[in-house]
């Protein structure tokens, strides 16, 4: 069965303090990993897709990088309104029109100012 | 662009009732269409998915049910709430090999 853990469930930063989110899996044919970020009461909105080993992606203060195990949501110096829930998801599959994702339970972040 | 509508946002449905929720694609043609809940302490769970017009497959077996009457439109059904049902549910397509989501609705059942 496809599995995604994220750790911590809970990190607390104060602004400015660099951290990582973790993402494990275990799946069979990976396709692509993904990160989302969602705020409460909205919906996850789309941050990155991985999809081989040694991947990274970029966006402001965010980076996401993949192995054949993990991946990692690198934050450096965090502002508060980067406060929220990081979700990792996994797409596995041979191929077709359907992309299916297996998330994990999210790790939710607070900035402190 | 393309958008997504979805509602209600929030609903509060006595056990045993009906339940609809609607949610509709802008800005695109014949996208796949999810349903997705979450619910407290767990992580995304895939309901239903449609490649096209009344094209539904079941992930999760329960009292739910969904529809595609128009390419566009994706419905998610119930004849009879469980308390069990509550949950943030969440409407979804994909482009491209990216699943882009809807706003949620917010069902409480009583």
């Amino acid at each position: 069965e496809d599995q995604v853990t994220q750790s911590p469930e809970a990190l607390r930063l104060q602004e400015g303090e660099s951290s990582s989110l973790n993402c494990s899996y275990t799946v069979s044919g990976l396709r692509g990993l993904f990160w989302y970020r969602q705020d409460p009461g909205k919906g996850p909105e789309f941050l990155f897709t991985l999809y081989s080993a040694g991947e990274e992606k970029e966006k402001e203060r965010l980076k996401a990088t993949l192995t054949k195990k993990e991946s990692f949501l690198h934050i450096t110096a965090p502002k508060p309104e980067d406060s929220a829930t990081y979700l990792c998801a996994v797409q596995v599959g041979s191929g077709g029109s359907n992309y299916k994702l297996t998330f994990g339970k999210g790790t939710l972040l607070t900035v402190n100012p | 662009s393309q958008t997504i509508h979805q509602w209600p946002a929030t609903l509060v449905q006595p056990v045993g009732s009906p339940l609809s929720l609607e949610c509709t694609v802008e800005g695109t043609s014949n996208p796949n269409l999810y349903w997705y809940r979450q619910a407290a302490g767990r992580g995304l769970q895939l309901l239903f998915y449609s490649v096209g017009i009344g094209q539904i497959s079941s992930e999760v077996p329960q009292n739910l049910s969904a529809s595609r009457p128009q390419d566009r439109q994706f419905i998610l059904s119930s004849k009879k709430l469980l308390l069990s049902d509550s949950g943030f549910y969440l409407c979804a397509w994909s482009s491209q090999n990216t699943i882009y989501f809807g706003e949620g609705s917010w069902l409480t059942v009583v």
